[in-house]
């Protein structure tokens, strides 16, 4: 199947540093990819949809303006937690497809820990 | 919009005995469901899926069953094995492409 990385794969960073997770589809390429967070022992809950070219597209609730998405490629999109404070340390998993006919693949995730 | 949502948070079954997961949905316009398995520390893995035009489909070990009458999908997982262990997601879109809406999840157990 379709493999989607995710760089670093775990982080620790002080509150109100800026952190970096990148979102890679490494044998197809991707216009949209989904970027999704999750709580200890909670489901994934979706933040965003990253679209190549063009905004992201943010779900209700989700401050575009702390959580910065860029898909500058049809190979890679970032998430960039702004100013990380202690909530939000979570686990942020990606998403892309290779076409209309496939599901969804899932990256490994990135445990974020903000001190 | 979608929502998803399960009927027990935690399952406990022998080893070899049968699993049974259930999830109520509340969009009656999704047209593709999919279940997922989580181990800890990792991203979800596509276990099976199907389509509103299908109510049953099986894989190797598991079956998802839908009812749309009543929006209630459930994964069947024969002779349950403690690799299958893991947190169990159902999940729901609109297209395989599109963006996928998670289910609280349940957590499976199996006693060996």
């Amino acid at each position: 199947g379709a493999v989607v990385s995710q760089h670093p794969s775990r982080v620790i960073c002080k509150s109100g540093t800026s952190v970096k997770i990148e979102c890679r589809s490494l044998d197809f390429q991707a216009t949209t990819m989904f970027w999704y967070r999750q709580f200890p022992k909670k489901s994934l809950m979706l933040m965003a949809t990253s679209n190549e070219g063009s905004k992201a597209t943010y779900e209700q609730g989700v401050e575009k303006d702390k959580f910065l998405i860029n898909h500058a490629s049809l190979t890679l999109s970032t998430l960039t937690v702004t100013s990380a404070h202690p909530e939000d340390s979570s686990f942020y998993i990606c998403s892309a497809s290779p076409s209309v006919n496939n599901e969804q693949f899932f990256g490994p995730g990135t445990r974020l820990t903000v001190l | 919009g979608e929502s998803v949502g399960l009927h027990l948070p935690t399952l406990s079954v022998q080893e070899g005995d049968n699993s049974i997961i259930n999830c109520a949905y509340s969009n009656s316009a999704s047209d593709y469901f999919i279940w997922y398995k989580q181990e800890s520390g990792k991203g979800p893995q596509f276990i099976i899926d199907i389509r509103s035009n299908m109510d049953k489909r099986q894989g190797q070990r598991v079956t998802v069953l839908l009812n749309k009458t009543v929006k209630h999908l459930s994964l069947q997982i024969a002779a349950t094995q403690p690799g299958d262990s893991a947190v169990y997601f159902c999940a729901a879109s609109k297209t395989s492409y599109d963006k996928v809406i998670f289910g609280p999840g349940t957590s499976l157990s199996v006693i060996p």
